[in-house]
């Protein structure tokens, strides 16, 4: 168990460019969030994955963004036409069936920083 | 989506003080949970409450869920520099189905030593 893994974990692009994460949960771990913390708040809820189905979506989450779990296993999160206010930490968890939703607990990955000039 | 809300926002003490951090809904937790964040690094699960009343004990973390699981709080004894960090409380929203889990704002602790 190698645990959570996001790459790139730090991205600095100038505003306009396209920016992809991507995150390698628990292999075991079917259910898989991302998330997005700025400076000194706690992580505000972006995207979850069951398998591959994209299950729910934030409000937060505007057309430039979109995530994909094509094979239940990795996913990638990707900003277009980025915007200085994207910058951020981008979280990624994972967590497993065996595990209530209600309890189970989240394995988080290190965080890929995005700042955009 | 159901709203936490932790306070204080900040907390500065020094070593071997007590301290005690809340998380708050005005909607019942289905369960909550604490995690502690260490700066350049994900949250890191503490505790996971589900009964109300209830009462968990960490070595000198004690955490308590609200008998009306709407509230809980997390008492530190003899804190220590190795305490400092972001503590944020988890739950389920309440709109059924897979909603997505709900960070609160966060508690910043620093401990000096």
């Amino acid at each position: 168990d190698t645990g959570v893994s996001q790459n790139p974990r730090h991205k600095i692009t100038k505003r306009g460019q396209n920016v992809t994460f991507r995150c390698d949960p628990i292999s075991e771990h079917n259910r898989l969030y991302w998330y997005r913390q700025t400076l000194g708040q706690g992580p505000e809820f972006l995207t979850y994955f069951q398998n591959e189905a994209q299950l729910e979506k934030s409000r937060l989450l505007s057309d430039r963004f979109s995530a994909e779990r094509p094979k239940g296993s990795f996913s990638t999160l990707e900003i277009q036409r980025t915007e200085q206010g994207d910058s951020a930490m981008y979280l990624c968890a994972s967590s497993s069936a065996r595990q209530g939703i209600m309890t189970g607990e989240l394995f988080f990955g290190e965080g890929s920083r995005l700042t955009v000039l | 989506t159901q709203l936490l809300e932790q306070s204080p926002q900040f907390l500065s003490i020094q070593e071997g003080e007590n301290l005690t951090v809340y998380c708050n809904s005005s909607s019942v937790f289905s369960s909550l949970q604490w995690y502690r964040q260490e700066p350049g690094e994900g949250p890191v699960l503490l505790v996971t409450v589900v009964t109300g009343g209830e009462v968990k004990k960490l070595k000198r973390l004690t955490f308590q869920f609200g008998d009306a699981r709407k509230d809980s709080s997390l008492h530190i004894t003899a804190a220590q520099p190795g305490d400092t960090g972001l503590y944020l409380c988890l739950s389920k929203g309440v709109n059924s189905g897979n909603t997505p889990l709900v960070f609160g704002k966060g508690t910043r602790l620093s401990v000096i030593a």
